[in-house]
């Protein structure tokens, strides 16, 4: 079965103590996998797209990474504006494609 | 920039009450989607649309309807609303490729069914 696993669910965060956040998966074709930043009470806002291993993309405190079986945010010297909850997908192939959301890590940074 | 705007952010309805919750976007998108999002589960699939008046099941479609009578506009219908449906509702929409992981979502509707 294909599935996509989010850890940690929460992450607390010191200015500036850099972390990284885990999208694990396990799925039978990858095609694409997706970041995106929730704030509290609005909808997820898209942030990057990683096709295969080895590929980063960067946006300014946040790198995305992806591997064989998992991607890795990592945000260096966070501030409290990054705090958020980011959300991986991962766009599996198949005789129809199909999108799996991950169920988010929650992510607190404090001054 | 690309705009998704859901009609209301919150709602309470009560059980058996007809819910609809509608969507606009404003870029032209071939493509749009209903998800609703609860705690422990992620976003999952209601309903989606490649095309005006065209409509396709998602992972969920039980208890929901769509209407898509014009391009820019996507309506979800709860036609007897019952409390499991107390919900996040997301809608979103995207352009060309029916399924990239490259959506632009709306605000949510928040749906509370007493």
């Amino acid at each position: 079965e294909d599935q996509v696993t989010q850890s940690p669910e929460a992450l607390r965060l010191q200015e500036g103590e850099s972390s990284s956040l885990n999208c694990s998966y396990t799925v039978s074709g990858l095609r694409g996998l997706f970041w995106y930043r929730q704030d509290p009470g609005k909808g997820p806002e898209f942030l990057f797209t990683l096709y295969s291993a080895g590929e980063e993309k960067e946006k300014e405190r946040l790198k995305a990474t992806l591997t064989k079986k998992e991607s890795f945010l990592h945000i260096t010297a966070p501030k409290p504006e990054d705090s958020a909850t980011y959300l991986c997908a991962v766009r599996v192939a198949g005789r129809t494609d199909k999108l799996i959301f991950g169920t988010g890590t929650r992510l607190q940074v404090f001054p | 920039d690309v705009k998704v705007t859901q009609s209301s952010r919150y709602l309470v309805k009560r059980t058996g009450e007809k819910v609809f919750l509608e969507c606009v976007q404003d870029m032209d998108h071939e493509n749009m989607f209903w998800y609703r999002q609860d705690p422990g589960l992620g976003l999952r699939l209601i309903y989606f649309s490649y095309d005006v008046k065209m409509k396709e099941k998602g992972d969920i479609p039980e208890g929901y309807s769509v209407s898509r009578e014009k391009k820019e506009r996507f309506s979800l219908i709860l036609e007897s609303a019952s409390t499991n449906q107390t919900s996040m509702y997301l809608c979103a929409s995207s352009f060309r490729d029916i399924h990239t992981g490259e959506l632009f979502f709306g605000e949510g509707s928040r749906l509370t069914v007493l």
